[in-house]
């Protein structure tokens, strides 16, 4: 029940595509769902976050869009650059828990 | 504004040799701080927190170790390194409280063990 599960582990999109990687969950009492962008060899860093009580958060290219009846979330990377190949990651997180609960990853490389 | 550091950047260590990781968070007071291990082309998996000094939690067990000698600074360590123990490893901090939303993560230290 702890689990967030993301998908595709990879992803190609042609440049100017939409890019779109999917999570889902299981516990409800989660009510801060974060996505976090990687560089390779670098430390994650927080893209964009979402709670609960909104369906969807926009800050420039990056959307995240959240069904809680579905227990679901995702991102949209519209206009996808060659410098948003990186591997990004969902997470989620109960307020009176500690522990960051993250998804596996997805690689997303976009062509030029 | 908060910075946070670690060293080394890499390590190349031999099995059975120790290891010291170090992590230090400037700019900010209480921070709970996070050690996680990133295998290569894999996710993140949490290995301990602190909510204070001297305060840690274990989530996986493993010949690994943290202390919280300071509020700003975090260890992780081991008495003998294992080939398993190869890895990146992230130190992270978040604000204090119940609430710790935003996880900030340093640069990571990549451990190689022969």
């Amino acid at each position: 029940q702890q689990q967030v599960k993301q998908s595709p582990q990879s992803l190609i999109v042609q440049k100017g595509g939409i890019s779109i990687i999917n999570c889902a969950y299981e516990n409800t009492a989660f009510d801060y769902f974060p996505w976090y962008q990687q560089f390779p060899g670098k430390g994650p860093a927080l893209l964009i976050a979402i709670r609960p009580d909104v369906s969807e958060k926009k800050e420039g290219r990056f959307t995240i869009s959240f069904n809680k009846s579905a227990k679901q979330f995702s991102l949209h990377i519209m206009d996808s650059q060659p410098g948003d190949s990186a591997t990004y990651f969902c997470a989620a997180l109960e307020s009176s828990n500690y522990q960051l609960i993250w998804g596996a990853g997805t690689k997303l490389i976009i062509k030029p | 504004s908060q910075t946070i550091h670690q060293w080394p950047a890499t390590l190349v260590q031999p099995v059975g040799s120790p290891l010291s990781l170090e992590c230090t968070v400037e700019g900010t007071s209480n921070p709970n701080l996070y050690w996680y291990r990133q295998a290569a082309g894999r996710g993140l998996q949490l290995l301990f927190y602190s909510v204070g000094i001297g305060q840690i939690s274990s989530e996986v067990p493993q010949n690994l170790s943290a202390s919280r000698p300071q509020d700003r600074q975090f260890i992780l360590s081991s008495k003998k390194l294992l080939l398993s123990d190869s890895g990146f490893y992230l130190c992270a901090w978040s604000p204090m409280g119940l609430s710790t939303d935003t996880q900030y993560f340093g640069p990571g230290t990549r451990l190689t063990v022969l």
